[in-house]
């Protein structure tokens, strides 16, 4: 069995400030986790994936993501937002057997000017 | 094409009623999934196949629900006697065959109402 759980369901930020996204996961096998962009009326775009290689993990548009097994997290961050970063952001597990993804309930990130 | 494609991209229906939603996947990915998106919410995992494989059909919340897929290319989702509660965002996606860790290519999604 696997689990996501994104910890804020809303992130409001400023212009030009840093963006943290927490998420922890819950998995039976090794994972393989993703962060995936929702704008508004778009369809879902893949930020990033760790897939057991490197644990800090850059993605487009400026974000990483560092996996840390020992606290069983993937936060997603960003050290300076931008207001096109406005959007949805999911954090997903896949498990081993199908690739069937779990999806965290999502955060809602605002970015004031 | 270049992504996955979806129709309608909106459906409106009165309940009781049945309706098809269309997935054309990106051209040679064997795999292709159906999820569901409530309002406000994560997405759901509803079906997934794999080449000629058994789908897995383990998500499906009833059995109003069903999917089918033409070979590695198009694949319908159905819903009969659709309900109040399905109303929701249904998405498909697609990847390449073989490793579990292939990322998944999102299609635009179909908004479904029922009245």
């Amino acid at each position: 069995a696997q689990s996501v759980t994104q910890l804020d369901s809303h992130v409001s930020v400023s212009e030009g400030t840093p963006v943290l996204l927490r998420c922890n996961y819950s998995s039976s096998y090794s994972p393989s986790l993703f962060w995936y962009v929702q704008h508004p009326n778009k369809g879902l775009q893949l930020l990033l994936k760790y897939t057991s290689a490197a644990t800090l993990v850059k993605g487009i548009n400026g974000f990483e993501a560092e996996f840390k097994k020992s606290e069983t997290s993937f936060h997603l961050t960003k050290p300076s937002a931008h207001m096109s970063d406005a959007a949805e952001y999911f954090c997903v597990v896949s498990a081993a057997a199908g690739n069937k993804l779990t999806f965290g309930g999502g955060t809602r990130v605002l970015v004031k000017p | 094409g270049a992504g996955v494609s979806q129709s309608p991209s909106n459906k409106v229906t009165e309940k009781g009623k049945d309706v098809e939603l269309r997935c054309d996947p990106i051209s040679g990915h064997t795999a292709l999934y159906w999820y569901r998106q409530r309002l406000g919410q994560g997405l759901e995992f509803l079906i997934y196949f794999q080449g000629n494989s058994a789908p897995d059909k383990s998500g499906l919340p009833s059995d109003r629900f069903s999917a089918e897929r033409t070979g590695e290319s198009v694949s319908t989702l159905t819903i009969q006697r659709t309900q109040q509660e399905d109303s929701a965002v249904y998405l498909c996606a697609s990847s390449f065959p073989g490793r579990t860790t292939d990322t998944q290519y999102f299609g635009p999604g179909t908004r479904l109402t029922v009245l």
